[in-house]
């Protein structure tokens, strides 16, 4: 089955305390993306990947991390975590053909950071 | 800069009455145009997509969409709406390979 899956799906934590979020996808996607949705504000894109090796800011990068070291992984890491980083997390893959293609979304994953 | 708004943010309709839902997007060449709609506890499935073409498009699950440059809208519409599209509903705009989204729409069905 094509998916998209991201663990966890809920991580209490406290401020400062590195984690990561990973995602990863089945369907030998070039492009990756993570969001986070927050209510009133819709999903902002935190930072999108074209391919392996290859990746850049989004909307809302500010004190996130991400690396592309294989094609079908993605994960998101917060080295110091602060609690207006709680949000509701969604990663998300499509083919890239030179266009903007729809993506797949994950589950999402819920942090709340205390 | 880039964005994209929808100007409800709740819309109440009955069963088996027709559904618009509104999105304006600010950008200045022709966008490419999504819609997306999320179930609770759920991530983003695609209902339809617009790249270039025939203005107004179909999608899953009986919705269509129509493009109108002129007023830089991209409405979602449905004839007629069914309980299970309780939802919350959300159009979003491609420019170069970044993504931008609406606030969203959360629908709610009542019998």
């Amino acid at each position: 089955e094509a998916q998209v899956t991201q663990n966890p799906r809920y991580l209490i934590t406290v401020t400062g305390k590195k984690l990561t979020v990973t995602c990863s996808q089945n369907m030998n996607h070039e492009y990756m993306s993570w969001y986070r949705q927050d209510p009133g504000l819709g999903l902002r894109q935190i930072y999108y990947s074209m391919n392996v090796e290859v990746t850049d800011k989004g909307d809302v990068p500010e004190g996130y991390k991400v690396s592309r070291k294989e094609k079908r992984n993605f994960p998101l890491i917060l080295e110091s975590p602060s609690p207006n980083q709680t949000s509701l997390y969604f990663c998300a893959s499509s083919l890239s053909a030179g266009v903007p293609l729809p993506q797949h979304f994950g589950d999402g994953t819920r942090l709340s950071i205390l | 800069a880039q964005s994209v708004t929808q100007p409800d943010i709740h819309i109440t309709v009955s069963e088996g009455a027709s559904l618009e839902l509104r999105c304006n997007y600010s950008y200045g060449a022709t966008p490419y145009l999504f819609w997306y709609v999320q179930s609770p506890g759920q991530g983003l499935q695609l209902l339809l997509k617009y790249f270039s073409g025939d203005t107004l498009v179909q999608g899953i699950k009986g919705f269509e969409a129509e493009f109108k440059r002129s007023q830089s809208s991209f409405n979602l519409r449905k004839p007629s709406v069914h309980w299970s599209d309780a939802a919350e509903y959300f159009c979003a705009v491609a420019f170069g390979n970044q993504f931008y989204f609406g606030t969203g729409t959360s629908l709610t069905v009542i019998p």
